[in-house]
């Protein structure tokens, strides 16, 4: 299994509030993403990343910022949580061919 | 826009059966992968095809990359419990993002 984890696993707050999920790799990939996943709606890209403090937008990223300091982590901020930002966020990595995504176990999140 | 289908949405087959779930797209992709997710997990890669007409086995599962690499089938044979999932796939074309099919959720009765 490709080395990816992430943290927190299951998190709840509030509306208003910042929240940082954070994403960590041990296999040196160049491409990080993030997902959030919602029924009837499959997996929806909300921000890559190509490279250290190389990002870009996705389809669904609005109310989010992210930020690669490192190879190895890949950060998603949700500036200030709705409720309709509560969904099960993925992270996953690919090598520079893109050929292959591998996912991290998620991180369920509860806006209130 | 790249879109992927999937079909069937649902499939709901007893222990023993065979089954194949389809992904369909108009446009062309390099390489196609085939993820199985399981409540409360990330999605697990099952396969990676690259080469039109490829087809690939694990164990009882067959896949198959269309020859125009627009589509890609998955085989199940003699279906188990075990393969109760959401089987999703996605295409990756060099330097753009994955796009990722809505899923077909198999549920494999004992």
């Amino acid at each position: 299994d490709a080395g990816i984890t992430q943290s927190p696993r299951h998190k709840v707050t509030e509306t208003g509030t910042p929240v940082t999920l954070r994403c960590h790799q041990t296999e040196n990939h160049r491409y990080m993403y993030w997902y959030r996943q919602d029924p009837g709606h499959g997996l929806r890209l909300i921000h890559y990343s190509y490279g250290v403090k190389d990002t870009d937008k996705g389809e669904v990223s609005d109310g989010y910022s992210v930020s690669r300091s490192k190879t190895e982590d890949f950060l998603l901020t949700l500036e200030s949580a709705t409720s309709s930002q509560t969904s099960v966020y993925f992270c996953a990595i690919a090598g520079s061919y893109q050929e292959t995504q591998y996912f991290g176990p998620g991180t369920r999140l509860l806006v209130l | 826009t790249q879109l992927l289908e999937q079909s069937p949405q649902f499939l709901s087959i007893q222990e023993g059966e065979n089954l194949t779930v389809y992904c369909n797209s108009s446009s062309v992709f390099s390489s196609l992968q085939w993820y199985r997710q399981e409540p409360g997990e990330g999605p697990v890669l099952l396969v990676t095809v690259v080469t039109g007409g490829e087809v690939k086995k694990l164990k009882r599962l067959t896949f198959q990359f269309g020859d125009a690499r627009k589509d890609s089938s998955l085989h199940i044979t003699a279906a188990q419990p075990g393969d109760t999932g959401l089987y999703l796939c996605a295409g990756a074309n060099y330097g753009q993002n994955f796009v990722f099919g809505p899923g077909t959720r198999l549920s494999v009765l004992p």
